[in-house]
């Protein structure tokens, strides 16, 4: 099955700083990326995804690049505020071989803590 | 239409008995999905609706799990006899394309 490794599990940055996270992936059919942020006794809240016909996509302060050839994608946030804390997961589709649905696997999760 | 919605939020209950779970999808998505999360991890896939077909049960979906979309519309979860290591996050998620959108999950506690 697809085995999707996320980095790092935990990440503390100053307020306005950057925050990069990476998931790496085994399955090169892959071909869509999505992210999630997750807050505290909440569901998983899609942030911002990338197909794998383009190499970045950006929203506002927060962006996605993918390495297709070296099977990573990152998510990168800028100007970061106290409200981007909150566990982010990156997501894989499972058996894309087997076509239909967006059933995904999950990275195990980045604790990120934006301080004051 | 406001989301994915969950009903219940949270559920305890006492080992053996069971339950039920009922996820309401976005009007419009033809899939749902069933996820588990346990403290600290990913959420896992369960389960796979195309309408009110279930396509496909993960090995995790054990033979006292059962769920259903009778009319392609909202889901139910149902779990039986329910253990300890059943204790954990139900989430439902639903999609017409790629963009899977989850919903508040509900919380299940096992005594």
């Amino acid at each position: 099955g697809e085995n999707v490794e996320q980095h790092p599990s935990t990440l503390s940055v100053q307020e306005g700083d950057s925050a990069v996270i990476k998931c790496t992936y085994s399955d090169s059919a892959s071909n869509y990326f999505p992210w999630y942020k997750q807050e505290l006794g909440k569901g998983p809240q899609l942030i911002i995804d990338i197909r794998s016909n383009v190499g970045e996509k950006k929203d506002q302060r927060i962006a996605v690049t993918l390495n297709k050839t070296a099977k990573h994608f990152s998510l990168h946030i800028t100007e970061t505020q106290p409200e981007d804390s909150a566990v982010y997961f990156c997501a894989v589709p499972r058996g894309v071989s087997t076509g239909g649905g967006n059933k995904l696997t999950f990275g195990t999760g980045t604790q990120l803590k934006v301080e004051l | 239409d406001t989301g994915v919605s969950q009903d219940p939020r949270h559920k305890i209950t006492k080992r053996g008995q069971n339950v039920t779970f009922r996820c309401d999808p976005i009007s419009e998505h033809n899939r749902l999905y069933w996820y588990r999360q346990t403290l600290g991890q990913g959420p896992e896939f369960l389960t796979y609706f195309q309408n009110e077909a279930q396509l496909e049960k993960s090995r995790l979906l054990s033979d006292r799990f059962s769920a259903e979309r009778p009319k392609g519309s909202f889901s139910t979860l149902e779990i039986q006899r329910t253990e300890q290591g059943d204790s954990a996050m139900y989430l439902c998620a639903s999609s017409r394309g790629d963009r899977g959108l989850f919903g508040p999950g509900t919380r299940l506690t096992v005594l």
